[in-house]
């Protein structure tokens, strides 16, 4: 049980254009997701917690206009970088979590290669 | 601020010896702590985990050991094997809310 999936697991884009990823809990109601991002040979970084049906809580540091984060649902939240640009390039990683749960469970990442 | 802390970015271990992989914290309201393990380019998997009420807990290999006093917490490997060989990281939350803190992560790399 705890699975969450990611999609696309890599994508390739243009420098300038938007690109969506998406996370989904496939066998629980996620209360609460978060994503974080992770540089080659450096630890996760949390970009934003969003609960869901409310606004995402950005950490600081993080370009709330440039990474929309949307939680619409108990199973899906998503990450779009906007206007994306070669330094967004990047190991993007949801986690969500249950109400009555520690434990955050991850989903398998997206490497974003922005040309 | 980095409130959870791994001050050893490596760690080489012989297959069949203990692994000791050590997380500092500073924050005295976080009351549960996780360890995760990460293979390069796939999400982080749930290892194990410790309440704050506790100062130990096993699972096969795996033992986490719990300081409070010290705001320091290890995880113990034994044996270690080469498939352990990945990065290892600590998180600490605290039940106020959704905080979350990741540490920086350790390379283990398991000698055959």
């Amino acid at each position: 049980g705890a699975v969450v999936s990611q999609h696309p697991s890599w994508v390739i884009c243009k420098s300038g254009t938007s690109v969506k990823i998406e996370c989904r809990s496939l066998d629980f109601q996620a209360t609460t997701m978060f994503w974080y991002r992770q540089f080659p040979k450096q630890s996760l970084m949390l970009m934003a917690t969003s609960n869901e049906g409310s606004k995402a809580t950005y950490e600081q540091g993080v370009e709330k206009d440039k990474f929309l984060i949307n939680h619409a649902s108990l199973t899906l939240s998503t990450l779009t970088v906007t206007s994306a640009h070669p330094e967004d390039s990047s190991f993007y990683i949801c986690s969500a979590k249950y109400r009555a749960s520690y434990e955050q469970y991850f989903g398998p990442g997206t490497r974003l290669t922005v040309t | 601020d980095q409130q959870v802390k791994q001050n050893s970015p490596s760690l080489s271990v012989q297959e069949g010896r203990i692994s000791i992989l050590n997380c500092d914290y500073t924050n005295s309201m976080f009351d549960y702590f996780l360890w995760y393990k990460k293979y390069p380019a796939e999400g982080p998997t749930f290892l194990i985990s410790i309440s704050s009420i506790k100062d130990k807990n096993e699972d096969g290999r795996f033992t986490v050991f719990l300081n409070k006093s010290a705001k320091h917490l290890s995880l113990h490997i034994v044996p270690s094997q080469p498939g352990d060989s990945a990065v290892y990281f600590c998180a600490a939350s605290a039940w106020t809310g959704n905080q979350f803190y990741f540490g920086t992560g350790t390379s283990l790399t398991v000698i055959p």
